[in-house]
């Protein structure tokens, strides 16, 4: 069964510094994935999505991430990072074959920014 | 742009009762997918639809039930409320191929059962 771990639960940075948010995948194959944000009590803001060419996806607010076959991972970054990015980052698989359709999460990072 | 439409974004029931929570996909989705995320958690998949058809079935108790109708909206109903049914219910939507291009998702509707 596919499954998705984001290492770090907390990250603070400063605003102003570059981030990094860590996301590894269990599959059989490639699968697609997806970066979402979730400021607290809202929904979910897809910030970006990877299915297959070029391993770097630029996304909205600045954000890209870079899959990495050879190590199953699927980091998010920002090279500066802006008190407003604040939230809840979930990284998610989807399946390959579209026969099941449904999203996995991982347990989501949550970034707090410093002054 | 269009989004998806939860209703309502707030609802508070007590134990035992009922509650029913819609969800109105972008136009011209045709598959829709609810998700429950619990206080700290990441979203759970409970069900999916597609064409009015169940397409996959996640962690969804027994107590709760959901469809698709004519118009593509979709309801979930949930029955014998229990405290741990405290959440935020969230319903994407997607064309078929949601994999493919992502999900759509709604603001959620928070359940708080009391």
């Amino acid at each position: 069964a596919q499954s998705v771990t984001q290492p770090d639960i907390h990250i603070t940075v400063s605003e102003g510094a570059s981030l990094e948010l860590r996301c590894n995948y269990s599959y059989g194959a490639t699968p697609y994935l997806f970066w979402y944000v979730q400021s607290p009590g809202q929904g979910l803001q897809l910030l970006l999505k990877y299915f297959s060419g070029d391993t770097l996806v630029q996304g909205i607010k600045g954000f890209e991430a870079e899959f990495k076959r050879s190590q199953s991972s699927f980091n998010l970054r920002k090279p500066s990072v802006h008190w407003s990015d604040a939230a809840e980052y979930f990284c998610a698989v989807g399946p390959l074959n579209n026969a099941g359709n449904m999203l996995t999460f991982g347990g989501g990072t949550r970034l707090m920014v410093k002054p | 742009a269009a989004g998806v439409i939860q209703s309502p974004r707030h609802l508070i029931k007590e134990k035992r009762e009922t509650a029913t929570l819609k969800c109105y996909p972008i136009p011209r989705h045709d598959t829709v997918y609810w998700y429950q995320q619990g206080p700290g958690q990441d979203p759970q998949f409970l069900i999916s639809f597609y064409e009015k058809m169940q397409s996959d079935k996640g962690s969804i108790p027994d107590r709760f039930s959901a469809q698709q109708f004519s118009d593509y909206h979709s309801e979930l109903n949930m029955s014998s409320l229990e405290l741990g049914d405290s959440a935020l219910y969230f319903c994407a939507s997607s064309a078929f191929q949601g994999a493919r291009y992502g999900y759509t998702f709604g603001s959620g509707t928070r359940l708080t059962v009391v």
